[in-house]
């Protein structure tokens, strides 16, 4: 069955930097999009970025545009989300999702559990 | 402010039957499949509906989505208590080259 386990979140002070990443099982990775999408808390979700299965393409929301870089090593099915420049209004609740197909996709398929990343001084 | 346009709560009693609108514009719904997603009390968002009307294996047949224009709607016949969730529905944006999502509606089942 698809998996997507997220990892990578934590207690970070503004300015500074935090990777995430993301490993999946259960499909083949290197035929999909992959997204992040996050969610503050008592808040609706946010798309954050999108992957081509190539990783080619890149595409951002403009909240995170300049400060986030989504990226990903298909040898090992994992994409990444490099948080760089981080804000207060950054902390959430950060989901991996799968697209339904090999760009942006049409739907989230798959969600992970998310990882909880809180940007405080 | 979202760009898709959701109510933020509605309310119903068990066994009936309540619908979400989502209001958006050409950029988005008028030329995109919309998705919907229930999201249950602390835990990560769960796909509902594809593809505008679509449903994925395991869901029920009481979910169901319909798109007009620019506008889409999740309807829920047979309401349960467990339905209680808060829905979302989303698309492309094709002017912006993002994903947009609507603000959310809470279902509260009395």
């Amino acid at each position: 069955q698809v998996q997507l386990v997220e990892s990578g979140g934590g207690v970070v002070q503004p300015g500074k930097s935090l990777r995430l990443s993301c490993t999946a099982s259960g499909f083949t990775f290197n035929s999909y999009g992959m997204h992040w999408v996050r969610q503050a808390p008592g808040k609706g979700l946010e798309w954050v970025a999108v992957i081509y299965f190539h990783g080619n393409n890149k595409y951002y929301g403009d909240s995170v545009k300049g400060r986030f870089t989504i990226s990903r090593d298909n040898s090992k099915n994992t994409v990444y989300l490099q948080m760089n420049s981080l804000r207060a209004e950054d902390t959430a609740m950060y989901y991996c999702a799968r697209g339904s197909a090999y760009n942006y996709g049409y739907f989230f398929e798959y969600w992970g559990q998310g990882t909880l990343v809180t940007v405080s001084s | 402010q979202s760009v898709l346009t959701q109510p933020p709560s509605v309310s119903a009693a068990p066994g009936q039957k309540v619908t979400i609108s989502c209001s958006g514009s050409s950029s988005n719904i008028g030329n995109n499949y919309v998705s919907w997603y229930q999201q249950l009390p602390g835990t990560a968002p769960k796909l509902l509906i594809y593809d505008n009307n679509k449903r994925p294996s395991g869901i029920p047949d009481r979910f169901s989505g319909s798109k007009s224009g620019t506008s889409a709607t999740l309807g829920i016949t047979g309401l349960q208590t467990g339905d209680e969730a808060d829905y979302f529905c989303g698309t492309w944006d094709t002017r912006l080259s993002a994903w947009v999502f609507g603000g959310g509606t809470k279902l509260t089942v009395l």
